[in-house]
């Protein structure tokens, strides 16, 4: 079936410098990437989203890139700080025969941020 | 506002009991799913709600039940609880369709079966 790889599945920088996490997708129909982030006991949460037709979106320090022709997104966060470490999760919708579009998520990566 | 809530937040079941997880949202969204978390799986739908009365199967529909009689509410039920159950799950709220639009989580069940 459809899936979403995620890589690495786990990542440790020191507080300041870039953390990046890539994704693919096997789906040349999917048209919607978000991205959560999940912080311990508590459930996933957005925190930046792409639609196929943008390339590129950025919201303060954190940003994601599309390549469309190679079926993969990358969630990139700059300056990192110990608060961004949490288990980061990318998401790729899928379209069932039905014509319904679901989300299919990858399998996590654990950020931890030394200070 | 509330968004999300789940109910309980823990649960230990013997095998072949039943139960039903509560999930509730109070923004008038249509779309609501559940979701299974496991180590190194990412996760998984297990059923989904586009409207009231209206529901459909996930990736992983097989011992549960679900049904939606209101907007606001959309209960997961266990039908007889099997250890390959033991997992945390998550309802999901959108005010699109799930593939679309953002999905806003509760903060999860963690359900242990011995």
């Amino acid at each position: 079936g459809e899936n979403v790889e995620q890589h690495p599945s786990t990542l440790s920088v020191q507080e300041g410098d870039s953390a990046v996490i890539k994704c693919t997708y096997s789906d040349s129909a999917s048209n919607y990437f978000p991205w959560y982030k999940q912080e311990l006991g508590k459930g996933p949460q957005l925190i930046i989203d792409i639609r196929s037709n943008v390339g590129e979106k950025k919201d303060q320090r954190i940003a994601v890139t599309l390549n469309k022709t190679a079926k993969h997104f990358s969630l990139h966060i700059t300056e990192t700080q110990p608060e961004d470490s949490a288990v980061y999760f990318c998401a790729a919708s899928i379209r069932e025969d039905t014509g319904f579009q679901k989300l299919v998520f990858g399998t996590g990566t654990r950020l931890l941020v030394s200070p | 506002n509330a968004g999300v809530t789940q109910t309980p937040k823990f649960q230990v079941l013997k095998t072949g009991q039943s139960m039903t997880l509560q999930c509730a949202q109070d923004m008038n969204h249509e779309y609501m799913s559940w979701y299974r978390q496991d180590p190194g799986m990412g996760l998984r739908l297990i059923h989904y709600s586009v409207g009231a009365g209206i529901t459909d199967q996930g990736e992983v529909p097989n011992g549960y039940n679900v049904s939606r009689s209101t907007t606001e509410d959309f209960p997961l039920r266990l039908l007889s609880a099997a250890p390959s159950q033991t997992s945390v799950y998550f309802c999901a709220s959108s005010p699109g369709t799930g593939g679309r639009s953002p999905l806003h989580f509760g903060n999860g069940t963690r359900l242990t079966v011995t």
